[in-house]
């Protein structure tokens, strides 16, 4: 039972233009979402995070939405580079006062961003 | 500062035998977790050792799995008998508390088990 969902394997856009990562997740203990970012040959790399408290958290040219009633975000990257061409992970921790260590990861989307 | 480092880098061995997998977390990290990520699947989340607590092994797939961190700090994960199904990439991850949502992983130990 994949409990978060990443149902794009891969997916490529044109240097300049927005790129737009989903998740879906089916556990409503979920209460906190993070991007991962991962190079070939490199663990992955922590890029963005939210809350459930919140609907979007910005960084610079990376966007998190949150949309809690539909169990759903995305990750927009505005304007998109071609160094933004990796895997993206996204994962999924529940219970602020517990076992909110455990990360669950959906499998991965494959961006490339052509020049 | 270092990062997270993981030896070795790549592992060949015979189905049958016994591996170990090494992590050195980073200086000051209280908190270090393996994962595992198979062919095509998601980072599969095994063991988790915080400070001197007891750690939560409720991830290891089989009693084959077993990891131990001596001294607060370097990890060892070891498979024994291992077997084909066990081939995947083994990623090591520490944060600097309990608490710390944020992970830093090393470059993971691509284990292939003919």
């Amino acid at each position: 039972d994949q409990q978060v969902k990443q149902n794009s394997p891969s997916l490529s856009v044109q240097e300049g233009r927005i790129s737009i990562l989903n998740c879906d997740y089916t556990n409503s203990m979920f209460d906190y979402f993070l991007w991962y970012k991962k190079y070939p040959a490199e663990g992955p790399t922590f890029l963005i995070s939210i809350s459930s408290i919140k609907d979007k958290n910005e960084d610079g040219r990376f966007t998190v939405f949150l949309n809690k009633s539909a169990k759903h975000l995305s990750l927009h990257i505005v304007p998109s580079q071609p160094g933004d061409s990796a895997v993206y992970f996204c994962a999924a921790s529940a219970g602020s006062g517990g076992s909110n260590y455990k990360l669950t990861f959906g499998k991965g989307t494959l961006l490339t961003v052509n020049p | 500062g270092a990062g997270v480092s993981q030896s070795p880098s790549n592992k060949v061995t015979e189905k049958g035998k016994d591996v170990e997998l090494r992590c050195d977390p980073i200086s000051g990290h209280t908190a270090l977790y393996w994962y595992r990520q198979s062919l095509g699947q998601g980072l599969e989340f095994l063991i988790y050792f915080q400070g001197n607590s007891a750690p939560d092994k409720s991830g290891l797939p089989s009693d084959r799995f077993s990891a131990e961190r001596t001294g607060g700090s370097v990890s060892t994960l070891t498979i024994q008998r291992t077997q084909q199904e066990d081939s995947a990439v083994y990623l090591c991850a520490s944060s600097p508390g309990p608490r710390w949502n944020e992970q830093y992983f090393g470059p993971g130990t691509r284990l292939t088990v003919t």
